[in-house]
């Protein structure tokens, strides 16, 4: 049973759609973020969030924002799609003490064509 | 950001056999975590490796941190049809804030 849900699992839009992914989670994590993942490359950061009002952007640059107005929920905007945008968004949350593992929830596909 | 550098990038082999993915750095890491990912799935986190030297077993899966901490093996013996997917490891940026990925070794086993 999964502790972070993340909606739509798949989604195909038109260039220039405004869109929003969903990230929620069930474990009360103050820590989370959001990853892009791309065939062959490594995960990149793109957001991240300490807790309520706290978002900051990760290392790979990105047209997405992102907000965090409960502890729960962590959706990603992009406010006018483009096909460089296709790509899987990993949402993910952790404890936040010491070395703390990932809980990663399924992913979003996302195709702008 | 430091770089995780994984091999083999790609490794197929039959049921039964045995194999060791790699995970390399120039880096001294206070952890190291191994990820396993499914097609259309997330990654699910295997094991956080913390001492150098250190050994974990976790079934058929052995993981081992080096002695400097600066790289990591997984070891699986006996390779299932189940244990096919990407094995990435991750480890804590220099400032702590977010884990930084290698781009993964993809497994497949086939019967």
């Amino acid at each position: 049973e999964a502790d972070i849900y993340q909606t739509p699992r798949y989604l195909v839009i038109g260039t220039g759609k405004k869109i929003t992914l969903e990230c929620s989670q069930t474990m009360g994590h103050d820590k989370m973020y959001w990853y892009q993942q791309d065939p062959g490359m490594e995960l990149h950061l793109i957001h991240y969030s300490y807790g309520v009002n706290s978002t900051e952007k990760g290392d790979l640059s990105s047209e997405s924002t992102v907000s965090r107005i409960r502890t729960e929920h962590f959706p990603l905007t992009l406010e006018s799609a483009r096909p460089s945008h296709t790509s899987q968004y990993l949402c993910a949350s952790s404890e936040g003490q010491g070395a703390s593992g990932y809980t990663f929830g399924s992913g979003t596909r996302l195709t702008v064509v | 950001t430091q770089l995780l550098e994984q091999s083999p990038q790609f490794l197929s082999i039959q049921e039964g056999e045995n194999l060791t993915v790699y995970c390399n750095s120039s880096s001294v890491f206070s952890s190291l975590q191994w990820y396993r990912q499914e097609p259309g799935e997330g990654p699910v986190l295997l094991v956080t490796v913390v001492t150098g030297g250190e050994v974990k077993k976790l079934k058929r899966l052995t993981f081992q941190f080096g002695d400097a901490r600066k790289d990591s093996s997984l070891h699986i013996t006996a390779a299932q049809p189940g244990d096919t997917g990407l094995y990435l490891c991750a480890a804590y940026s220099n400032s702590g804030y977010a884990l930084n990925f290698g781009k993964g070794t993809s497994l497949l086993v086939t019967p």
